[in-house]
C-alpha cells in the first residue's frame, strides 16, 4: 500500500534555512502536500505541487520534487521561531483523499 | 476568510458511553472528509463524503463507528461504544478543487 515516510525532528537557528524531507512509495501519486500543525490545532494547507512539476516556490517556501526518487522536499527560508511546529508531507491522486507522513517535528533556536 | 467549524473542541467521555462530533465545511465544498489523528503521527481517513454520499468508508470501524451527512452540507461523526483506544484529534476537512481545508479538531479523551 502506499507509505509516506519522513525523518522526525529537525532543529535549526533562527534565520537559518530549513529543509524537511519525505519519501513516497506510490508512483501514481499525482498531488504532494505539505501541511503545518502547531500544538493542539488543525492542520494548515502550506503549499502543494502537482506530480508534473520538479519545483514551486512561493514567498519564503520552496517545493522540490524529485518524481524518479519519489522524494519532496520542503525549505523554509529565514526561518523564525513562529516556524516551529510539526510540518506533515501528504499524498493523494487527482486532490483525493490524502495519505499523511508521520510528521516532522521542526524546532526553531532563537 | 472561510474556515471549516468543529465542535466541541475537547470531549472527555467514559468508555463505553456514546459520544458525537459535529463538522461545518467551507461553504460549496461537495467533498467533506473525516480523519483521526493519534498523538503523534499523522491523520488518518476514516470516511469520505461526496455531498450526502458515502465515498470511502473502507477505514471506518463500522461496528462502533459512523458518520453522515444527511443534506449534504454539515456531517456528524459518532462512537458507540467510546473504547480506551479511540483516544485521537478527530479531524475535519473540505475540498475545493485540489485543495483540503481542515478544522481545529475534536480532541477526545476516553477515560
Amino acid at each position: 500500500g502506499e507509505d509516506v515516510e519522513q525523518s522526525l525532528f529537525l532543529s535549526v537557528r533562527e534565520g537559518d534555512s530549513s529543509v524537511i524531507n519525505c519519501t513516497y512509495t506510490d508512483s501514481s501519486s499525482t498531488y504532494l502536500y505539505w501541511y503545518k500543525q502547531e500544538p493542539g490545532a488543525g492542520l494548515q494547507l502550506l503549499t502543494y505541487i502537482f506530480s508534473n512539476m520538479d519545483m514551486k516556490q512561493d514567498q519564503r517556501l520552496t517545493v522540490l520534487l524529485n518524481k524518479k526518487d519519489k522524494h519532496l522536499s520542503l525549505r523554509i527560508a529565514d526561518t523564525q521561531t513562529g516556524d516551529s511546529a510539526i510540518y506533515f508531507c501528504a499524498e493523494s491522486k487527482a486532490g483525493n483523499m490524502l495519505t499523511f507522513g508521520g510528521g516532522t517535528r521542526l524546532m526553531v533556536k532563537p | 476568510e472561510a474556515e471549516v467549524a468543529q465542535s466541541p473542541r475537547y470531549k472527555i467521555t467514559e468508555k463505553s458511553q456514546a459520544v458525537a462530533f459535529w463538522c461545518d465545511p467551507i461553504s460549496g465544498h461537495a467533498t467533506l472528509y473525516w480523519y483521526r489523528q493519534i498523538l503523534g503521527q499523522g491523520p488518518e481517513l476514516l470516511v469520505q463524503f461526496q455531498d450526502e454520499s458515502v465515498v470511502d468508508d473502507s477505514q471506518l470501524p463500522k461496528d462502533r463507528f459512523s458518520a453522515e451527512r444527511l443534506k449534504g452540507v454539515d456531517s456528524t461523526l459518532k462512537i458507540q461504544p467510546a473504547e480506551l483506544g479511540d483516544s485521537a484529534m478527530y479531524l475535519c476537512a473540505s475540498r475545493s478543487s485540489y485543495e483540503q481545508y481542515f478544522g481545529p479538531g475534536t480532541r477526545l479523551t476516553v477515560t
